[in-house]
């Protein structure tokens, strides 16, 4: 059964603080992996990543997936209070057009 | 502006009715999903639709049912079989495979 699994799945720190949220993969036919922010009603859409050792960037957000070790990680550094939210991470497969979802983490900023 | 609307935002079900929730997107996409997210759960897939009239259950179907007769509409009813309806539900869009989602707002469904 295809799984994404994310740790932490809560995380308290003070802003001005660097993050590193991870995120593990188990998806058959792997496509891409998928990154979302969550902070009220919609997720929105920070980044897919489908090659391995190739770093995206956004501001102070960056991400990166091996896809031998299966996993991703999102950096966020210089937090801000905005940056409080859900995390959510995703696998897409190949064979359909479904998307599997981790746990997500939480993530608060202390100011 | 493009985008996904659902609604209503909020809703309040008594034991025993069934609800129906309503997603609309005029994105074009072909691909249409409902998601239910419950505190620490993650998203969970209720139902998909790939194209017009067609859909396929998810990881969490039972108690849910779908309809998919145009493709800018998939709404979602709860149906009284469904024994622990409240949640936040969350409808979603995809313009293909390597693309990712595009998430309406969300429907707050609460049992009274």
């Amino acid at each position: 059964e295809d799984k994404v699994v994310q740790s932490p799945l809560s995380l308290v720190v003070h802003e001005g603080d660097t993050v590193t949220l991870n995120c593990s993969y188990e998806v058959t036919n792997f496509r891409s992996l998928l990154w979302y922010k969550q902070e009220k009603k919609a997720p929105t859409f920070l980044f897919m990543l489908t090659s391995s050792g190739i770093e995206k960037k956004s501001g102070r957000l960056s991400s990166i997936l091996d896809k031998k070790e299966l996993s991703s990680i999102l950096n966020i550094t210089a937090t801000q209070t905005g940056d409080s939210a859900i995390y959510l991470c995703a696998g897409s497969p190949n064979r359909d057009d479904k998307i599997i979802f981790g746990k997500g983490t939480r993530l608060h900023i202390l100011p | 502006d493009g985008g996904i609307t659902q609604s209503p935002k909020y809703l309040f079900r008594k034991e025993g009715q069934n609800v129906t929730l309503s997603c609309e997107q005029n994105l074009n996409h072909d691909a249409m999903y409902w998601y239910r997210q419950d505190p620490g759960q993650g998203l969970r897939l209720i139902y998909y639709s790939q194209i017009v009239n067609d859909f396929q259950k998810g990881d969490i179907a039972e108690g849910y049912s779908v309809s998919r007769e145009k493709k800018e509409s998939f709404p979602l009813t709860v149906t009284s079989a469904q024994k622990n309806p409240t949640a936040f539900y969350l409808c979603a869009s995809r313009w293909g495979r390597n693309y990712g989602y595009t998430f309406g707002s969300g429907t707050r469904l609460t049992v009274v």
